[in-house]
């Protein structure tokens, strides 16, 4: 399984500034997909992020609110942008662990971006 | 209707007893189940995964999966307060991983 370090691990931010989310894996990966985790509610995909690509949005997400970098096949950050308090969740990173690398199969996960927007 | 049902609990139990933890769903193109472990304050840990119905056991922990009910359970054995945390069950076919909301379980020491 792969390694994943995401940082910040937590953060506070003010309402209307932005964060951005680092994700480096300790392996080359094709794809890397960015979640939320709000309190009670299953984990929802953000995005997926291929390197050299612009990454594909989910249903109710867009790259002006998330904007998403793939600069290689070891790294990835979402940027949460104009932050609102409804913007309050983990946010994780998560590699697939399949042998195709499909996002049906095994995933991995960082250990999440605690967010909090005053 | 969600993809992946699953009861929130939260779930108490002595330390010894056995837990089970469910989830139902509603696409039967489903191909691979998991079952995921996640503390407080960190990214959800890769527990089980089979493709298959039937049982699947390592450990303490087996994973059954009943694709002609939709149904997919988890049962931990002799349970320790270490197992306290939330479990989610995940579910994916067709390039898609749908979660279930989590349960969140307390062993009792």
């Amino acid at each position: 399984s792969a390694v994943i370090s995401q940082k910040p691990s937590r953060d506070i931010c003010q309402r209307g500034t932005s964060l951005t989310i680092q994700c480096q894996v300790d392996s080359q990966v094709t794809m890397m997909f960015w979640y939320r985790q709000q309190p009670g509610q299953s984990l929802t995909l953000i995005a997926t992020a291929n390197q050299g690509s612009e990454a594909t949005y989910e249903s109710g997400f867009v790259i002006d609110k998330f904007p998403i970098s793939r600069p290689n096949l070891t790294f990835s950050t979402l940027t949460v942008s104009n932050m609102s308090p409804e913007d309050s969740s983990i946010y994780l990173c998560s590699v697939a662990g399949g042998s195709s690398g499909a996002t049906n199969e095994k995933l991995f996960f960082g250990s999440g971006t605690q967010l909090s927007v005053l | 209707q969600k993809e992946v049902e699953q009861d929130p609990g939260p779930l108490s139990v002595p330390e010894g007893a056995i837990v089970s933890l469910n989830c139902t769903y509603s696409n039967s193109a489903f191909q691979y189940f998991m079952w995921y472990r996640q503390y407080s304050r960190k990214g959800p840990e890769l527990l089980m995964y089979t493709y298959s119905s039937g049982n699947k056991e390592d450990g303490r922990f087996t994973a059954q999966v009943d694709k002609s009910s939709k149904y997919i359970s988890l049962f931990i054995r002799d349970s320790q307060p270490s197992d306290s945390a939330t479990y989610l069950c995940a579910i994916g076919g067709d390039y898609k991983l749908s979660f279930g909301a989590g349960t969140t379980v307390t062993v009792r020491a």
